[in-house]
């Protein structure tokens, strides 16, 4: 079973609707949860961090469920400019030095919006 | 711009040479990642700096592959006897905190 796992879509959406992603991790230990946007033959920007009390900035709001080992992302009014991949990133090492401190990523999500 | 840096953006090469990337941190980091992506895939964590010490290595990481951030600033990423399937992005992170911030990474073809 791969760590993080995302239905890598494409989800076509048109312009102005709400979509929602999903992923899947499977080490109960993980500590830090984030989602990231990759445009093509880009790096990936981090768009945000996910909380157990859920987090909203703006158009995205991101859902933690530790119990379920779940993680949400909600685009609200898409933007032509939202078209990208979205990648599912996970953090199972402690902050504290030494450790498994690199990123695991999901294979990404990607979204196209139409107009 | 003060994000992370990498140069050479693009590399092509020939199979069996050597090749070396550099990663330049944003300065207050003292943590430094590299990561290889390939097509299709999310990026794979290779290895992990604290400041110049090499905290961990991903099994990812054959004995081709070496890392070294001398002076827990820059970092340089070698690998030796390039095979075709080391061609992927390699990308180059920072952090502070628990959130880390990519450079535009290093495009590899090995031919």
């Amino acid at each position: 079973r791969k760590e993080v796992e995302q239905d890598p879509g494409p989800f076509n959406v048109p312009e102005g609707a709400t979509v929602a992603f999903n992923c899947t991790y499977s080490n109960s230990a993980s500590q830090s949860f984030f989602w990231y946007r990759q445009d093509c033959r880009k790096e990936p920007k981090l768009l945000m961090s996910v909380y157990s009390s859920g987090n909203e900035d703006g158009r995205f709001t991101a859902q933690l469920n530790r119990a379920s080992q779940y993680i949400s992302l909600l685009i609200r009014d898409s933007k032509l400019s939202d078209s990208a991949t979205y990648l599912c990133v996970v953090n199972v090492g402690p902050y504290s030095g030494g450790g498994a401190d690199g990123l695991t990523f999901g294979k990404g999500t990607h979204l196209i919006i139409q107009p | 711009d003060t994000g992370v840096s990498q140069d050479p953006r693009h590399k092509i090469t020939k199979r069996g040479q050597n090749v070396t990337f550099r990663c330049d941190p944003i300065s207050e980091h003292n943590r430094l990642y590299w990561y290889r992506q390939t097509l299709g895939q999310g990026p794979e964590f290779l290895t992990y700096f604290q400041n110049e010490a090499q905290l961990e290595k991903s099994r990812l990481l054959s004995d081709r592959f070496s890392a070294e951030r001398p002076k827990g600033s820059f970092s340089t990423l070698e690998i030796q006897r390039t095979e075709q399937g080391d061609s992927a992005m390699y990308l180059c992170a920072s952090s502070f905190t628990n959130q880390q911030f990519f450079g535009p990474g290093t495009r590899l073809t090995v031919l």
